[in-house]
Order: C-alpha cells, then structure tokens, then sequence
C-alpha cells in the first residue's frame, strides 16, 4: 500500500519559537495533502487541504498565518506552527492521496509539545 | 454540512467475542464512508471503505461494515475479536472528492476498544 511518513514523530520546542513538520508520500504522487489536528482523546479535525505548486485551503477557524503550509512538490507538504505557544500542543497528523483514487493515506502522525 | 456520530465512547468485550462498533452519519447524498484504527501515538489505517455497490464491504484483519442508507448507518463489525485489536477506532465521512483526489473527511469522536483476555 501508499505509505506515508511524517516526520519528526516528537517534538518539544520553546513557546514563541517555530517548528516545522514534514510529511512524504514515498511511493507515490500526492497531488492532495491534508493536515488534521488531534487533541488528547478527541476526533481529528482537519485543518487545511493543500494541492501541489498551489495555497492551502484552510478551514473555518484555522489561522493560517500561525499554521504555514507548503506543498511544494507532489511528495512532500511541511506545515510550519510559528510562534507556538503552549495551546498549539497536540498530535498533528498529514494525509496524502493522488488523483484520481479518492481515498487519503495518513501518516503517523507528530507529536508537539510546546513549554 | 456532513456529521459522524460514534455513540459508544468505551466498548469492552473479552478476547473471541464478536464486536460491533455502531457509526452513524449525516449527509444529504451518497458519502463515502470510512473506518480507519488507531494505536496510541500512531497514525491511522484504514480498515475498509464504502464508496458504492454492494453495501457489506470487506476490509483489513477480519472486519467488515455494513451501509444502511435507511439508518444513516456504516456500523463496524468482527465475529471475533483477538487482543490485539485493541485500539482507538474512528469512522468517517467524505461527501466530497477534490479534484486532487481524496475526500476533506469529517471523522466521528472515536471509540476505544478494550479486550479482555
């Protein structure tokens, strides 16, 4: 099957600093990417949709001058958590499909701990 | 705008028993409709997907899922259960299917399983 790898899986940062996650399809073109947010024992909630060489879509409520995604290639999307803060803890988590299948392959998710 | 409802927040069953985790949506159209498992700290994989036709699907590790247009329903089911499946399980719901492929999912609270050896 499509994999999928984001990375880092962990990392803890210092509030008001930036971190940057990757996420890659390995084995295919991802021509869609989306990046979902997963609070402790909560349902993921989408945050933005993003298409290769293209601005990411992002959803009602998502600021997206704190959450910069770039899809610069059709294997790889980063979104960036500028001047985090504490409240930006949470399990970040990509997806990636291609054209024309209609199902999305997830990553394994990062893990962010802002102190 | 499309909703999942996963009702059971906590399902225990011993190890051999059969399971059904009960999934309800709300769309206006035909959704396509998911089951993706998640282990702790992990990412999710997906179990099996509904998009049309025969409306019992087949998917991963012995599960399968039954769409019921008349209950709004996409209920998991396993005739039996192994410890090892114990673990988050999520259904979801994609109305809609980008140009780029793929669905904008919308996915339920989650239901943690638990078995019992």
């Amino acid at each position: 099957g499509a994999v999928v790898s984001q990375h880092p899986s962990r990392v803890i940062c210092k509030s008001g600093t930036s971190v940057k996650i990757e996420c890659r399809s390995l084995d295919f073109q991802a021509t869609t990417m989306f990046w979902y947010r997963q609070f402790p024992k909560q349902s993921l909630m989408l945050m933005a949709t993003s298409n290769e060489g293209s601005k990411a879509t992002y959803e009602q409520g998502v600021e997206k001058d704190k959450f910069l995604i770039n899809h610069a290639s059709l294997t790889l999307s980063t979104l960036t958590v500028t001047s985090a803060h504490p409240e930006d803890s949470s399990f970040y988590i990509c997806s990636a499909s291609q054209t024309p299948n209609t199902e999305a392959f997830f990553g394994q998710g990062t893990r962010l701990t802002v102190v | 705008a499309q909703s999942v409802t996963q009702p059971d927040i906590h399902i225990t069953v011993s190890e051999g028993a059969s399971l059904e985790l009960r999934c309800n949506y709300s769309y206006g159209a035909t959704p396509y409709l998911f089951w993706y498992v998640q282990s702790p700290g992990q990412g999710l994989q997906l179990l099996l997907k509904y998009f049309s036709g025969d409306t019992l699907v087949q998917g991963i590790k012995g599960f399968e899922a039954e769409f019921k247009r008349s209950q709004s329903s996409f209920n998991l089911r396993k005739p039996s259960v192994h410890w090892s499946d114990a673990a988050e399980y999520f259904c979801a719901v994609g109305a809609e299917v980008l140009t780029g492929g793929g669905n904008k999912l919308t996915f339920g609270t989650g239901t943690q399983l638990k078995v019992e050896l």
